[in-house]
């Protein structure tokens, strides 16, 4: 199993420019995540996806869209990047329905810069 | 406001000694505290994930340590190896409910352990 997978692993943008962020999973989770992690830090939450279909915003979603195209895939969006988008972003997801007793999977990242 | 505050923010120490990193917490109604361990350039992976009633768990050489009256955990290593050079995470889980992505990430304790 791949478990999280992200791509692209890196990324150089410049100011004004999109992109699109794929996440996929393999372990048949509802939920998956976007976190973003600057230096110093803790990771913070842009956008959730409960179930398929579904989507919410998190701590941090301004500047951000997301899409819940399948149970496996979520992409997060970039319409028009910014220097302050410059960070690393993880997917993540898990199972466990509303359990806070679960177990939380991370992609291995994409590291974006925006100049 | 709900938060999570590691000590120290990053540590040396010498191959095969051991090391204690810190974590306090002021989530409320808590529910559980993980400890992920974040290689540079990966995401973070669960070492731990205690609930209020555990004192003690441990994952190899990793033995964390839960004092919900004071909320304080401490995650302990022994016998370090240079693998073991890493980002810790504490992060806190709330009694919130849902898939929400009620995570509470501490700002991690980088560790570098030198041979």
């Amino acid at each position: 199993n791949a478990g999280v997978t992200q791509t692209p692993k890196f990324q150089v943008l410049k100011t004004g420019q999109s992109m699109t962020l794929q996440c996929a999973q393999d372990m048949n989770h509802n939920s998956m995540y976007w976190y973003r992690q600057d230096p110093g830090m803790g990771l913070r939450l842009i956008y959730y996806s409960a179930s398929e279909g579904t989507t919410d915003k998190g701590e941090v979603p301004n500047g951000y869209n997301v899409s819940r195209l399948n149970k496996r895939e979520f992409s997060l969006r970039l319409e028009s990047a910014a220097p302050s988008q410059t960070s690393v972003y993880f997917c993540a997801s898990r199972d466990g329905g509303g359990s806070p007793f679960f177990e939380q999977y991370f992609g291995p990242g994409t590291r974006l810069t925006v100049t | 406001k709900n938060q999570v505050e590691q000590s120290p923010q990053s540590l040396i120490i010498l191959e095969g000694k051991n090391c204690t990193l810190q974590c306090n917490y002021t989530v409320s109604p808590f529910s559980n505290l993980r400890w992920y361990k974040q290689d540079t350039g990966r995401g973070p992976v669960s070492l731990t994930i205690m609930t209020f009633s555990e004192n003690t768990k441990s994952n190899g050489r990793y033995t964390a340590t839960l004092d919900a009256d004071t909320k304080q955990s401490s995650l302990h290593i022994t016998a370090s190896q240079l693998s073991d050079s890493a980002s810790y995470i504490c992060v806190v889980s709330a009694f919130w409910g849902g898939s929400q992505g009620n995570l509470i990430f501490g700002k991690g304790t980088k560790l570098s352990v030198k041979p």
